[in-house]
């Protein structure tokens, strides 16, 4: 079983609509992370968490938010789509320092999203 | 602020040729520096990585020497095999500050390798 999931893999939304995006991870690792890829772009960070009762805003959160509702799991939503949020989104983790983290991320297979 | 930046793309190879992307970055700390490869369909994979200065990270052919003189990490290979063909992103994960942990990446190079 893979160590990041992330639900749904695909998803067609027309825009005004509320969309969750869902991340679980069996790693154990206390950080998760939120991209989001477009061509050209590479990865652009939206929200990172590094423990259940800690979380930021990357450098595009307008427009998202976020829910920690356990170390395992990080939930992304769009509280009213809009076009311009069609994406590739991958969910990340990866350990604390203090687990000895060299500072690697681990992925999801990332979710496509199509806003309409 | 922290950034990545890679040689423009697409690059197309024919299968046994020398790959080498380039990739430089400016970082206000001392920074862990990463290449990872996302396949068609796929997240992304670490590829190798490097956490010191001289550090040469290897996996699957593939090599990159951490330059802290000329701040680059370039990826090399060989001979490349048309399973090669993905996007090859070079990151880096600044362990000074607030912004520790946190990857910043390149925009991405478009590799593809015809037999």
């Amino acid at each position: 079983d893979a160590d990041v999931t992330q639900t749904p893999r695909n998803r067609i939304t027309k825009t005004g609509k509320r969309i969750m995006l869902e991340c679980s991870q069996t790693k154990g690792h206390d950080r998760m992370y939120w991209y989001r890829q477009d061509p050209g772009l590479g990865l652009r960070l939206i929200y990172y968490s590094f423990d259940v009762k800690d979380i930021n805003k990357g450098e595009i959160s307008d427009g998202y938010s976020v829910s920690r509702q356990a170390q395992a799991k990080f939930s992304l939503s769009l509280e009213s789509a809009i076009p311009n949020q069609t994406a590739l989104y991958f969910c990340a983790t990866s350990d604390s320092l203090a687990g000895g983290s060299t500072y690697e991320q681990y992925f999801g297979p990332g979710t496509r999203l199509t806003v309409t | 602020g922290d950034s990545v930046t890679q040689m423009e793309g697409p690059v197309t190879l024919s299968e046994e040729a020398f790959l080498t992307i380039n990739c430089t970055y400016t970082a206000t700390g001392y920074p862990s520096l990463f290449w990872y490869v996302q396949y068609p369909g796929e997240g992304l994979q670490l590829l190798l990585k490097a956490t010191k200065a001289d550090d040469k990270g290897s996996n699957k052919g593939f090599e990159a020497t951490y330059r802290k003189e000329t701040t680059s990490f370039h990826l090399e290979k060989g001979s490349v095999q048309v399973s090669d063909s993905a996007v090859y992103f070079c990151a880096l994960s600044d362990r000074g500050g607030t912004s520790y942990g946190k990857l910043t990446f390149g925009q991405g190079t478009i590799l593809t390798v015809h037999p």
